[in-house]
């Protein structure tokens, strides 16, 4: 009965590839994020959603493209990957402004 | 921009040894403090959420104040369990997005 849940959890790949990350809540929530946190453990908003409509993007690369098919998925493409993309994503949900719940994090390196 | 910052960056403790730790912060109009606990290849998770100075939340061992320039977090006679990460984080009236400090890493030590 995991609230949030990533998948994959590790994720090895060399540059130049295309990779997903799925992001899942059973919450209920009305708003979803990506955040990435870096290898100094500072964790910085990407994108958000709320109810399927991408409401923040923050300053990322457009080789990193968000969907969300509905309110409770919450994907994350990335393409053709460079080594500074290496780092732990975090999914993460909240309802009406609420606290975040974080998923688990995706520990992506790219070799 | 909101920002955070967090101090110390490290906090080696004996158990027992109470200690608090500085969430300095500059936000436009707060909505919302929040602290975080997070283990290592955890995500964080969810501790407390002060609205307002003069604000207090408690949960076992630990205790969240809040001014409108700072939060601490206390912690009273830390047992070992209580070693993490501990994050800060801002949400102001600009966006629904939460600015983390760097995070400060708590070692209790029997």
């Amino acid at each position: 009965d995991t609230a949030v849940s990533q998948t994959p959890k590790y994720l090895v790949t060399q540059m130049g590839n295309d990779k997903s990350i799925k992001c899942e809540q059973n919450l209920g929530h009305d708003t979803m994020y990506w955040y990435k946190q870096d290898s100094k453990k500072f964790l910085k908003i990407m994108f958000s959603y709320n109810n399927k409509e991408l409401i923040i993007n923050e300053t990322v690369p457009n080789r990193f493209s968000p969907k969300s098919p509905d309110k409770a998925h919450l994907n994350l493409h990335i393409n053709s990957l460079e080594l500074g993309d290496s780092a732990v994503y975090f999914c993460a949900s909240t309802h009406r402004g609420s606290e975040a719940f974080f998923g688990q994090g995706t520990r992506l390196t790219v070799v | 921009e909101d920002q955070v910052t967090q101090s110390p960056e490290a906090l080696r403790l004996q158990e027992g040894e109470s200690s608090s730790l500085n969430c300095s912060y500059t936000v436009s109009g707060l909505r919302g403090l929040f602290w975080y606990r997070q283990d290592p290849g955890k995500g964080p998770e969810f501790l407390f959420t002060l609205y307002s100075a003069g604000e207090e939340k408690e949960k076992e061992r630990l205790k969240a104040t809040l001014t409108k320039k700072e939060s601490f977090l206390h912690i009273t006679a830390p047992k070992p369990e209580d070693s993490a990460t501990y994050l800060c984080a801002v949400k102001g009236a600009a966006g629904n997005k939460l600015t983390f400090g760097g995070g400060t890493r708590v070692l209790v030590k029997p």
